[in-house]
């Protein structure tokens, strides 16, 4: 079935430094991928998307490209803030499973200043 | 533009009892899913609904119900509330463009069962 998994946290960085988060995915058809944060107490935000394979989801900063042929979405910031201090999330939507979302277990980053 | 809303926004039951947690999708989105958030996991899908009708179901009990009215707002049951059913309930609205969807999540309902 299908499935996300990202790298395990929790992840500490400075301020200013790069940022990397894994996430792989397994999935039967062409999905969609997604990068959600979450900030203490609140709902999931939509960070960034991207739909096919070779597409750049992009917002604030961040970065994710989809690789097909690693079956990968990393995030990517090149410069953290104290403010980027979340949860991640990794995600994707299926067609053949009618875009049902699975969600990876969240990468939780703190950022120091 | 108004978000996804749900209320309440915290909820406190014993077990045994009942809980309807109610949700209302952004404007014109037609689809609603909710998720359960246990502390420390990420969403797991409970179900999806498409203009009125249940279009996905997870792996969660029959305890579990849902429903949408055709505001497309939609409610979750929960029955015979066990400890275990504590968590943040997500609600998502969503959108369909070129056969690609984009769910857009409300700040949750937190339930917690004693």
């Amino acid at each position: 079935g299908d499935s996300v998994t990202q790298m395990e946290g929790p992840v500490t960085l400075s301020e200013e430094a790069f940022l990397t988060i894994n996430c792989t995915y397994t999935a039967t058809g062409y999905p969609s991928l997604f990068w959600y944060v979450q900030y203490p107490g609140e709902g999931l935000q939509l960070l960034l998307k991207a739909t096919k394979a070779d597409d750049k989801g992009s917002n604030k900063g961040f970065e994710a490209t989809y690789r097909k042929e690693t079956t990968s979405f990393h995030l990517e910031k090149g410069s953290v803030q104290v403010s980027d201090s979340a949860v991640y999330f990794c995600a994707l939507s299926d067609t053949v499973t009618g875009n049902q979302f699975y969600f990876g277990t969240g990468t939780s980053l703190t950022v120091i200043p | 533009d108004a978000g996804v809303t749900q209320s309440p926004t915290h909820l406190i039951k014993t077990r045994g009892q009942h809980v309807t947690l109610r949700c209302s999708p952004i404007s014109g989105h037609k689809s609603v899913s909710w998720y359960q958030q246990v502390l420390g996991q990420g969403p797991q899908f409970i179900f999806q609904y498409y203009e009125k009708e249940e279009r996905g179901r997870g792996n969660f009990p029959d305890r579990f119900s849902a429903r949408q009215f055709p505001n497309y707002s939609s409610e979750l049951n929960v029955n015979a509330l066990l400890l275990g059913d504590s968590a943040l309930y997500l609600c998502a609205s969503s959108f369909e463009r070129g056969g690609r969807v984009t769910q857009y999540f409300g700040p949750g309902t937190r339930l917690t069962v004693l």
